[in-house]
């Protein structure tokens, strides 16, 4: 079956330095992946998302690339704020598959000023 | 409502009780999903909706889950005789029509059950 798989965390950084969190995924066929966001004390919001191969999903100064050769979708930020400090999330959905999607297990970050 | 609305937002319940958990969606969305967080891990889908039928109910655990949504808007996950291996945040979720690459899902805060 479909499946996610994001480095653990935490992740501790200090104010203005660079994020990558590391997404990849197994799945049959052409799923959209996304990126998904959970701040302390909220829900779940979409941060970003791609549709197809190449594509680059981008929001907030975070970015995305579907990189299909490599199976993955790794999230980047080049200068972080206090603010950024929440549990990230990637996902995938598999349209053959149904209309469903299937999460990694979540990255928190925390960021110090 | 602007956004998905659940309730209760935190229910403590003893072991082999029913409970009930509502979620109203944003107005219009046809597409309506159930998931289960438990604690340190992502999201695991549960149920999904179209309408009123359930489309796809592959996740729901065992016949102790069942959700309705009779009228197209409203859903109500039950859990039967509940169990501490239940205690999870329940997310709900909608989007303007399931199967569409571009519609965007858009989740609640989510029901914190607690079984004691």
């Amino acid at each position: 079956g479909d499946s996610v798989t994001q480095m653990e965390g935490p992740v501790t950084l200090s104010e203005e330095a660079f994020l990558t969190i590391n997404c990849t995924y197994t799945a049959t066929g052409y799923p959209s992946l996304f990126w998904y966001v959970q701040y302390p004390g909220e829900g779940l919001q979409l941060l970003l998302k791609a549709t197809k191969a190449d594509d680059k999903g981008s929001n907030k100064g975070f970015e995305a690339t579907y990189r299909k050769e490599t199976t993955s979708f790794h999230l980047e930020k080049g200068s972080v704020q206090v603010s950024d400090s929440a549990v990230y999330f990637c996902a995938l959905m598999n349209w053959a598959a149904g209309n469903k999607l299937t999460f990694g297990g979540g990255t928190r970050v925390l960021v110090k000023p | 409502g602007a956004g998905v609305s659940q309730t209760p937002s935190n229910k403590v319940t003893e072991k082999g009780k029913y409970v009930e958990l509502r979620c109203d969606p944003i107005s219009g969305h046809t597409a309506l999903y159930w998931y289960r967080q438990s604690l340190g891990q992502g999201p695991e889908f549960l149920i999904y909706f179209q309408g009123t039928g359930a489309a796809d109910d592959s996740g729901l655990p065992n016949d102790r889950f069942f959700a309705v949504r009779p009228e197209g808007s409203v859903s109500t996950l039950k859990i039967q005789r509940t169990e501490r291996g239940d205690s999870a945040v329940y997310l709900c979720a909608s989007s303007l029509e399931g199967g569409i690459s571009g519609n965007t899902i858009y989740f609640g805060e989510g029901s914190w059950l607690t079984v004691v």
